[in-house]
């Protein structure tokens, strides 16, 4: 079973530049997140998809970060513009319902650097 | 949402087995333990969760406490590959919410 895909790996930007991230999840898994990790800190949601509808999205700094998962499948998560404090890895996760939960799967991230 | 508190960090020998504790003190009653490890340069990835019950599988064991204030992975035979941030988690309901500490950082030695 292919895993969750995300692109670029890496990313190297300016600040006030614009940078945009790509997840592909899991076939067949509805919902979808996307978290932000600080180095040396756990990982924080973002954002999190059921098909292409926002469940939760109050951690988002909405003044500069969107997402969006037009189709209820892939998702692309902006960043326009970064600021130095963003520098961080982005992951993806998406996951399905079992045993009374819904277990996540995470893809590699994207690490980005805001120079 | 319900908050964990786990140790920075922990050593242990390769073959040997690790319990890596957890406390929930304020854990609701339709809270579920979620436990995740990140190897590096990773993503983090699911190793086991319970409800009230201890719970086994291929990766670990979890073992929860009756008054279900405290959880305890168990990793049997400790490998150089389980070196890793261990986190343990509270869900909602089992919602998809899940709120990531600090974890515990886990060091296997040969």
């Amino acid at each position: 079973e292919a895993g969750v895909a995300q692109s670029p790996r890496y990313k190297i930007i300016e600040k006030r530049q614009s940078v945009a991230f790509w997840c592909n999840p899991i076939s067949g898994h509805a919902t979808l997140y996307w978290y932000q990790q600080i180095l040396g800190q756990g990982p924080k949601l973002l954002i999190q998809f059921q098909n292409n509808g926002v469940v939760d999205d109050s951690q988002l700094p909405k003044d500069r970060f969107s997402a969006e998962r037009l189709k209820g499948v892939d998702s692309t998560l902006k960043i326009q513009p970064a600021k130095l404090e963003d520098s961080a890895v982005y992951l993806c996760a998406s996951s399905f319902h079992f045993r009374g939960v819904y277990e996540q799967y995470f893809g590699p991230g994207t690490r980005l650097t805001v120079t | 949402d319900a908050k964990t508190t786990q140790p920075n960090s922990m050593e242990s020998n390769e073959e040997e087995p690790v319990h890596l504790p957890c406390n929930h003190s304020t854990i609701s009653g339709t809270d579920y333990i979620h436990w995740y490890r990140q190897l590096p340069s990773q993503g983090p990835e699911y190793v086991i969760h319970g409800l009230t019950s201890n719970v086994n599988n291929r990766m670990a064991s979890l073992a929860i406490a009756e008054d279900r204030k405290s959880s305890t992975l168990i990793l049997h035979r400790a490998t150089l590959r389980d070196a890793a941030v261990y986190y343990c988690i509270l869900s909602r309901e089992g919602g998809g919410k899940l709120i990531f500490g600090q974890g515990t950082e886990l060091s296997v030695k040969p």
